[in-house]
């Protein structure tokens, strides 16, 4: 069965940066996954930000950006604002056909 | 702007089969370029993707859940159906909706809603 594995939790001070990472139980993660992240915060839907490793959505603040990083997806956010403390969810597709979660990223802004 | 709203009964049985619909909104499902999802989240826990369906009819599912799991669309209505058979309590999660395209992205979901599998 394939694992994404995602860091548990990450703190980081408001105003500065951090990476979350995404990485595959089949090995290192490249385009072909299409990763996209997700946002959640509690007792909210989850709020799409980015797919297809680094395209953002119309509604996705510029501070969020996707890339590849060392085998991994990652997510950085860049001047973290009070609001970013959340929940983040990577997805990998493989075979392009079939979809699976990442057990998340519990986001504190301290 | 397209909008995803989940409906159906809160409370289902063990062993009976749990049911929901989700009505789209602000686009036509059979317009096509989108395949319309199901997808879970056990109680403080991470996300499952269920299944989805082209507006074609055409369906892909979990592997763990594919004995279960019927996953339908209805053009007419704009909606897509869930239906997970034999149900226990390890089903108990909130179920959500979700809109992907073609260029492998989910964009639009529901606001989610809660089934509890209970006597």
């Amino acid at each position: 069965q394939t694992v994404v594995t995602q860091e548990p939790s990450l703190t980081v001070s408001p105003g500065g940066t951090v990476t979350l990472t995404c990485a595959s139980s089949t090995g290192a993660v490249t385009s072909g996954y299409y990763p996209n992240w997700f946002q959640q915060k509690p007792g909210q839907a989850p709020r799409a930000l980015i797919y297809s490793t680094s395209n953002k959505h119309s509604w996705t603040p510029a501070r969020f950006s996707g890339s590849l990083l060392g085998g991994k997806a990652a997510l950085t956010l860049s001047g973290v604002q009070p609001e970013d403390e959340a929940e983040y969810y990577c997805l990998l597709y493989y075979g392009g056909v079939e979809g699976v979660f990442g057990g998340g990223t519990k986001l504190t802004v301290l | 702007q397209v909008q995803l709203q989940e409906s159906g009964p809160g409370l289902v049985k063990p062993s009976q089969t749990l049911s929901l619909t989700c009505t789209v909104s602000g686009g036509s499902i059979s317009s096509g370029g989108y395949y319309w999802s199901w997808i879970r989240q056990h109680p403080g826990k991470g996300l499952e993707w269920i299944g989805y369906i082209y507006y074609s009819g055409s369906t892909y599912y979990n592997p763990s859940l594919k004995s279960r799991v019927t996953i339908s669309v209805d053009t007419s209505k704009n909606q897509f159906s869930l239906k997970l058979s034999s149900v226990t309590a390890a089903d108990t999660a909130v179920y959500y909706c979700a809109r992907g395209g073609y260029s492998y992205d989910v964009d639009y979901w529901g606001q989610g809603t809660l089934v509890t599998v209970s006597s």
